[in-house]
């Protein structure tokens, strides 16, 4: 799977946009993009994921820059709650090896 | 909906004691996976199951470590002996399907302490 690279760190104000990058530049043709968040003692939770097409739900937005080579995860109106570690992973989604390899992530604070 | 349900949230044991953790997956789904999460290795794969098959093996750390899934609503994972170093976060996760691009699940983990 490729690897993805992520700012260490973020902050955002609450209620403002919060943009997080991602630079998966070595992506292959059928690699997903996925995001995760982890909050502090909690199992990580799945946000978004998307293949080409910039993708939407409740939770969040996917930018997925038309070369693949980068995406972007945005949080419409950050709320404290969002204060967490934002994982980026491509994956491969029909190989018999679903694993998912988690970087570091960034960690994004979200300041009242 | 319930989602992936793991016991016990906590365990501390002494070296050398049996360790068992359970997970039961999210009703229908028919992959599931068991993680470790610790500082210096971050999270990684252990193993992961497909309608109760094990299917990849290859981050079990040794012999030390086992994982059973006897149906589709439950899977253990224990540590026989159990060693100061396997103290970390252990993750159980489930999907619809493995070899697609459905989303994992994650439970909140068992926080094992080995003294």
């Amino acid at each position: 799977d490729a690897k993805t690279t992520q700012p260490t760190s973020m902050d955002c104000a609450e209620g403002r946009a919060a943009n997080l990058p991602c630079n998966h530049s070595t992506i292959s043709g059928n690699e997903y993009v996925y995001w995760y968040r982890q909050i502090h003692s909690q199992g990580p939770q799945y946000i978004i994921h998307g293949l080409k097409n910039n993708e939407t739900n409740e939770m969040a937005s996917l930018i997925i820059t038309e070369d693949r080579k980068s995406s972007t995860l945005i949080l419409p109106h950050a709320t404290l709650r969002d204060t967490a570690v934002y994982y980026c992973i491509v994956r491969v989604a029909e190989t018999s090896g679903s694993r998912l390899t988690f970087g570091e992530g960034t960690q994004l604070t979200v300041n009242p | 909906d319930a989602g992936v349900i793991q016991s016990p949230r906590h365990e501390v044991t002494e070296m050398g004691q049996e360790v068992t953790l359970r997970c039961k997956p999210i009703s229908g789904h028919n992959s599931l996976f068991w993680y470790r999460q610790t500082m210096m290795r971050g999270l990684e794969l252990l193993i992961y199951f497909n309608n109760n098959v094990p299917i990849d093996d290859s981050g079990m750390p040794e012999d030390r470590f086992s994982a059973k899934m006897p149906n589709a609503s439950f899977s253990t994972l224990k540590i026989q002996p159990s060693e100061p170093r396997d103290s970390a976060v252990y993750f159980c996760a489930s999907s619809l399907a493995a070899g697609s691009n459905q989303p994992q699940h994650f439970g909140d983990g068992t926080r094992l302490s080995i003294l």
